[in-house]
């Protein structure tokens, strides 16, 4: 099943400009996790958003929950070639013991 | 990558033969998962160890079989009745204490490329 959907699948923009991913997901929630997978590598966690949360700060991200539209979003401001990756939510349901994730978003920063 | 470690990092294999990929971490994490990653797609889990001798089915366990014998080793076989094994195969643990492990980051080796021909 699958729970987080991102979107876009694919973003491409230039150095310094900001990045915003969104991530939509179906059942009640406990929490709500990005991870970032640089290519052939394994998934690196970057934030983790509670369902009592509404917006959370991590040096250059910014993510945000709204429970009432079963949506997330992580910006990314002034972005950096170094950030190329593709990006993923997880969600924790509150019935279940267990991460589902959405199917990524690619984000290509051109120099 | 930091405290998980998989091997190897490619892996080819002939079609009928089983094969068995190791994840061990050194975090001291109650829970371990193993999922399977196909090109352009996110993360399906197969199965998942909670606390060491018991394991769950994930969403694509057929074909699959995992033991969880040490806290910090979770091995993970494919065997010849998994019908399209090859795939980049992830392994991660979290801590379980005081409740579900999943409310807890999870922490993520560097991956299997397994290729089967």
């Amino acid at each position: 099943s699958q729970q987080g959907e991102e979107d876009p699948q694919a973003l491409s923009i230039q150095e310094g400009e900001n990045a915003t991913m969104n991530c939509s997901y179906k059942t009640s929630i406990n929490n709500l996790q990005w991870y970032r997978q640089n290519s052939g590598r394994g998934l690196v966690h970057l934030i983790l958003i509670r369902s009592n949360e509404r917006e959370k700060h991590s040096g250059r991200l910014r993510v945000t929950l709204d429970t009432s539209k079963k949506s997330s979003s992580l910006l990314i401001t002034a972005s950096r070639a170094a950030d190329t990756a593709s990006y993923f939510c997880a969600t924790r349901e509150t019935s279940g013991s267990r991460l589902t994730f959405g199917e990524g978003t690619q984000l290509t920063v051109n120099p | 990558d930091g405290g998980i470690t998989q091997s190897p990092k490619y892996l080819f294999r002939k079609e009928g033969q089983n094969v068995t990929l190791s994840c061990e971490q050194n975090l001291n994490h109650d829970a371990m998962y193993w999922y399977r990653q196909d090109p352009g797609q996110g993360l399906r889990l197969i199965y998942y160890s909670q606390i060491v001798n018991d394991f769950q089915k994930g969403d694509i366990a057929e074909g699959y079989s995992v033991s969880r014998e040490k806290k910090e080793s979770f091995p993970l076989t494919v065997t010849s009745a998994q019908k399209n094994p090859t795939a980049f195969y992830l392994c991660a643990s979290s801590p379980g204490t005081g409740g579900f492990p999943s409310s807890y980051e999870q922490y993520f080796g560097p991956g299997t490329r397994l290729t089967v021909t």
